[in-house]
């Protein structure tokens, strides 16, 4: 059964760097057909999509986060990262970690495995 | 796209009938349309893709229908757990984006 795990610091200073690790089991990241995606969700808000990389190691960003985001792989440990820098009070959410379903025609997903998620919240 | 959810709240009773809507700015390419559903506290999790595939496990209580721009969450005489925040998501187009979500709460 897939298992996904986010782990990470809690609570991130402003103008620091957000990070997070995903760790899979049950299944592997390199398996094809798959991307490994990070979304959030600020409290009482909608889910915003952040990044993935795909099986192959090709890494997509939103295009308004692209500037601060960084998607890592760690495929010996079957795990995955998200650096966010210079965060600021509106990046504070929920982090999920999760497996797409993607087409290797357009790049798209849907999610059919989510994390538990992980709070993260931007203070002083 | 765009995809805009209504109504942003249904109250309904157990053993009713709830229809959720979801709205493309433009067509969604290949009906690439997924629901998930999101209990408080708790992960979304997939109910639908392909606008009209059940995922593994989902009870045939829900059924999604649609194409272009126009599309149906059908969920038949609910149950208590089905009381939640439902959220549709198209990957038919870059970027992938999500609907603002219906919460469907008890009458």
């Amino acid at each position: 059964q897939l298992q996904l795990q986010e782990s990470g610091s809690r609570l991130v200073r402003p103008s620091q760097t957000l990070s997070l690790t995903c760790v899979v089991s049950g299944a592997s990241i390199s398996n094809g057909g798959y991307s490994w995606n990070w979304i959030r969700q600020p409290p009482g808000r909608g889910l915003e999509w952040i990044g993935y990389i795909y099986h192959s190691g090709n890494i997509y960003y939103s295009p308004s986060l692209k500037s601060r985001v960084a998607i890592s792989v760690e495929r010996s440990k079957n795990q995955f990262s998200l650096n966010l820098t210079s965060v600021t009070a509106a990046d504070t959410a929920v982090y999920y970690c999760a497996r797409g379903v993607t087409n290797p025609y357009n790049n798209n997903w849907y999610i059919d495995n989510w994390g538990q998620g992980t709070l993260v919240i931007v203070s002083s | 796209i765009v995809l805009t959810q209504s109504p942003g709240t249904l109250s309904l009773s157990p053993g009713e009938r709830a229809t959720l809507s979801c709205r493309a700015s433009q067509s969604v390419s290949s009906r690439y349309l997924a629901w998930y559903q999101q209990q408080p506290g708790q992960a979304p999790r997939l109910l639908i893709f392909g606008a009209s595939n059940r995922a593994t496990g989902i009870p045939d209580r829900f059924s999604g229908s649609g194409s272009g721009t126009d599309f149906t969450l059908t969920i038949n005489s609910l149950e208590p757990e089905d009381f939640a925040v439902y959220y549709c998501q198209q990957y038919g187009n870059s970027p992938v984006t999500f609907g603002q979500g219906t919460k469907l709460e008890i009458k």
